[in-house]
């Protein structure tokens, strides 16, 4: 049973435009919830991260959405550039069993010119 | 730079010829991860140590194991690969096992092709 699930599996957005990345979890002991980036050939690096007691957080053209009552978080690129053509997974961690990432599907991100 | 280093990048083995890799870390990081992950999947963990301390996780098989020897290095060995075990292996550092805003940092992985 995939605890974390995540859509789309891939996306193709405009240049300038905003790329909008789901994901949605079962188990209330999540957490932290981290997204990686990782390009091909490349490990994943993290991006951004929140806390379940936050609704919203921004860093630079980035910014996660947590909605805790429907157990639902989702990443939106502003902006989105060519060079943010990527592959995005989100993950979620419970503190208390350590440090683990359970990891939603990814998405394939293509940003044309 | 502080990183995760793994060596080699790129791996060729044969059917069933046992295969090391490595990773180390100049973070001084005390939890390090192995994970697979196979085209387009999310990595998937198969073990990590916190210090010494070594930690399977239940489905990895038993064709996977891991040494480290001290904090920067640590070891993946597939005694006997099989054409299942290609994939990209992936080494992450963390340093604590609990602490929010903790979370992996990942080494650039080895992409390992068996024959």
């Amino acid at each position: 049973q995939q605890q974390v699930k995540q859509s789309p599996q891939s996306l193709i957005v405009q240049k300038g435009g905003i790329s909008i990345i789901n994901c949605a979890y079962e188990n209330t002991a999540f957490d932290y919830f981290p997204w990686y980036q990782q390009f091909p050939g490349k490990g994943p690096a993290l991006l951004i991260a929140i806390r379940p007691d936050v609704s919203e957080k921004k860093e630079g053209r980035f910014t996660i959405s947590f909605n805790k009552s429907a157990k639902q978080f989702s990443l939106h690129i502003m902006d989105s550039q060519p060079g943010d053509s990527a592959t995005y997974f989100c993950a979620a961690i419970k503190r208390k069993a350590g440090n683990m990432l359970t990891f939603g599907g990814g998405t394939r991100l293509m940003v044309k010119p | 730079d502080a990183m995760v280093i793994q060596n080699p990048r790129y791996q060729v083995t044969q059917f069933g010829k046992p295969v090391t890799l490595s990773c180390s870390q100049t973070l001084n990081h005390n939890v390090m991860y192995w994970y697979q992950q196979k085209s387009s999947q999310a990595p998937k963990l198969l073990f990590h140590y916190y210090d010494k301390d070594f930690n399977n996780e239940a489905d990895t098989p038993d064709n996977f194991q891991s040494r480290r020897p001290n904090t920067s290095f640590c070891f993946l060995d597939i005694r006997s690969p099989g054409l299942g075990d290609a994939a990209m292996y992936l080494c992450a550092t963390s340093k604590t096992l609990r602490e929010r805003k903790d979370t992996q940092y990942f080494g650039p992985g080895t992409r390992l092709t068996v024959l």
